[in-house]
């Protein structure tokens, strides 16, 4: 399977801890997104990075979330201080983009649940 | 103010009937739209997409149209098939974004009932 992949598929944590997800794109590809999403909600856009460089940060993501992408492969993404409202299915997506509209390939996606 | 809105939360048709998925937008300026599909515990799938130079495009069952002037767009798929149930989004790039920097709608569930 060449597919975006995501690791942990779940995760529960207490508030206060810290947590940290794993993504591994379709190895082609040079870009990379991470995107949140709620129930009853579409996914809401946090970060991109296009290889190692994290070019672009919503306003959602507040200072305790941090991404990297060090070798322009894998991505991490961490939360510090975990919050209830942190709790939501957190999606990688990766893309080729070669002009055009851009279509993203998305993983399965983190679930983490903050009690 | 950039939105990209699904009022409808749900909507069951008939195997072998149309599905029309409707979608509303608020900013003028966007370049295109995308349709994704996603099924429970998996992520959005790509389905189809259209410029915004263009009013129609089709992809076998799958059809978008486009009206700029009502800021409207739709997905017609025909005929529905039960595999097609599942939650569709309708997205947009945000102006002044990168291209993956979508916009979602809520998104729309759709029940082909056999």
């Amino acid at each position: 399977d060449t597919g975006v992949s995501q690791d942990p598929r779940h995760k529960i944590t207490k508030r206060g801890q810290n947590v940290t997800f794993r993504c591994d794109p379709i190895s082609e590809h040079n870009r990379l997104y991470w995107y949140r999403q709620t129930l009853g909600q579409g996914p809401e856009f946090l970060t991109y990075f296009q290889n190692e460089a994290q070019l672009e940060k919503s306003r959602l993501l507040s200072d305790r979330f941090s991404a990297e992408r060090p070798k322009g492969s894998f991505s991490t993404l961490e939360i510090q201080r975990t919050e209830q409202g942190d709790s939501a299915m957190y999606l990688c997506a990766s893309s080729p983009f070669t002009g055009g509209s851009e279509k993203l390939f998305f993983g399965s996606g983190t679930q983490l649940s903050v009690l | 103010d950039q939105q990209v809105k699904q009022n409808s939360p749900s909507l069951s048709v008939q195997e072998g009937r149309i599905s029309i998925l409707n979608c509303d937008y608020t900013n003028s300026m966007f370049d295109y739209f995308l349709w994704y599909k996603k099924y429970p515990a998996e992520g959005p799938t790509f389905l189809i997409s259209i410029s915004s130079i263009k009013d129609k495009n089709e992809d076998g069952r799958f059809t978008v149209f486009l009206n700029k002037s009502a800021k409207h767009l739709s997905l017609h798929i025909v005929p529905s098939q039960p595999g097609d149930s599942a939650v569709y989004f309708c997205a947009a790039p945000r102006e002044g974004g990168s291209q993956g920097n979508l916009i979602f709608g809520k998104g729309t569930k759709l029940s082909v009932k056999p």
